[in-house]
């Protein structure tokens, strides 16, 4: 029943390695978006995407990538993790639209907890 | 450039009221909206405002200003689980959400 899925919630790794985290909606959601938050909450948008459009945001490093295998799923790929990868990463979905209140409100998942060593 | 400006921190006492105020400039404007975030959670919808005036839900209320590009997020009788932060963003001409940095909102007994 869970809106917006993400795994892993917590993620410990290495310096260079490379990792996934995968996220699912079953909200019906045309548009979903990869978050960072740091250590100073700040929530930071790094990509929007739906099928027919990606948004990037140009300070996101290229180890990061999105990977959608279909309208419900968009995982976030890392390259090279770095220490300052360390941070919380959500991800969320919306309807965007002109439809008025239900439409472009975000669900954001649980979140995953990233920590390189 | 798009900006959206809120208080860093704000303290207020356990059944006072407290007004968490946030200010924007964007490329055009869909709406405007309020979450909240506890710590170690993920951020949930309090409210959305797209026309001027005050959105009243319970103990919280929203006021948007579009003239003056200006929103409050207003919290009554607070509890002490309103402690959060809270996240004003704004819907531009393209239906992003540009999102302000939050507020921390701590309550006192």
């Amino acid at each position: 029943d869970t809106a917006v899925s993400q795994t892993p919630k917590y993620l410990v790794t290495q310096m260079g390695n490379d990792k996934s985290i995968k996220c699912e909606q079953n909200l019906g959601h045309d548009t979903m978006y990869w978050y960072k938050q740091d250590s100073k909450k700040f929530l930071k948008i790094m990509f929007s995407y739906n099928n027919k459009e990606l948004i990037i945001n140009e300070t996101v490093p290229n180890r990061f990538s999105p990977k959608s295998p279909d309208k419900a799923h968009l995982n976030l790929h890392i390259n090279s993790l770095e220490l300052g990868d360390s941070a919380v990463y959500f991800c969320a979905s919306s309807q965007v639209g002109s439809g008025g209140p239900k439409f472009n409100e975000q669900f954001f998942g649980p979140g995953t907890r990233l920590t390189v060593l | 450039g798009q900006n959206i400006d809120q208080p860093t921190e704000m303290t207020a006492t356990e059944g006072a009221i407290v007004q968490i105020n946030c200010t924007y400039q964007t490329s055009g404007f869909n709406g405007l909206f309020w979450y909240q975030q506890h710590a170690g959670e993920a951020p949930t919808f309090l409210s959305y405002n797209v026309l001027d005036g005050l959105e009243e839900k319970g103990r919280f209320s929203s006021f948007l200003s579009r003239s003056k590009g200006y929103s409050y997020l207003l919290l009554k009788e607070l509890q002490m689980k309103d402690s959060a932060s809270y996240l004003c963003a704004v819907l531009d001409s393209n239906y992003q959400l540009i999102w302000g940095a939050g507020t921390k909102l701590i309550i006192k007994p």
